[in-house]
């Protein structure tokens, strides 16, 4: 099993709607989360992070944790065409060494 | 401005030619790092440094070698690069990885290895 799995292909959404990004994680020691965004083209940038089991919102993102299931999600109010990217979750593994990176979701907004 | 400067940007090279792929940050971070990025795989991890001379392997760290000899830099180092080293490689430092989980990433090196 890979240490963290994002298997959603594209995602289509209207302008305004919510978007929902899964992730899950194998290491069940693994203490902080990561949601990172990638605009084509350019490096990822660190949007969200989150440590203890439930919800934590910053603006229109919210991070959702859910130790017990070993699972991440990320929504995305209101979407707006700037949310088009690639959004990577991201898990601290080995103590803290090291993040590993899930393979990405794609969103794309529609106007 | 706080940043993380990666050369070259861009490079084609041939296979066996030695290459360097310097990374260097100026916000005086401890941890740094090398991910390769590549289409259905994702990042993957090549080395990591927690401090100055003290560097770890990734996940992939096969036809690579790193250094950190001074704390602002972290080059990359393909000895006899190979076609399927043809990637886009991102260097990244964090002040506090453990904490934030905050990866400062420069722009990107894309090698093609002919």
């Amino acid at each position: 099993q890979k240490e963290v799995e994002q298997n959603s292909g594209p995602l289509s959404v209207p302008e305004g709607a919510i978007a929902s990004l899964n992730c899950t994680y194998s290491d069940r020691g693994s203490q902080s989360f990561f949601w990172y965004r990638q605009y084509s083209g350019k490096s990822p940038e660190l949007i969200m992070f989150i440590y203890s089991n439930g919800d934590k919102e910053d603006g229109r993102f919210t991070a959702q944790l859910n130790k017990a299931s070993q699972y991440v999600s990320l929504l995305i109010r209101d979407s707006q065409p700037s949310d088009s990217a690639t959004y990577l979750c991201a898990v601290n593994v080995y103590g803290n060494n090291r993040l590993a990176f899930g393979k990405g979701n794609q969103v794309v907004v529609i106007p | 401005e706080a940043q993380v400067t990666q050369n070259p940007r861009y490079l084609i090279t041939v296979t066996g030619k030695k290459l360097t792929v310097t990374c260097s940050q100026n916000m005086n971070h401890e941890y740094m790092s090398w991910y390769r990025q590549d289409p259905g795989l994702g990042l993957r991890q090549i080395y990591y440094s927690m401090n100055v001379e003290v560097t770890d392997k990734g996940d992939v760290p096969e036809g690579y070698k790193v250094s950190r000899k001074e704390k602002r830099n972290f080059p990359l180092i393909l000895e006899s690069p190979s076609p399927n080293q043809t990637s886009l490689y991102f260097c990244a430092s964090s002040l506090a990885l453990g904490h934030t989980g905050e990866l400062f990433f420069g722009e990107g090196s894309r090698l093609t290895v002919l």
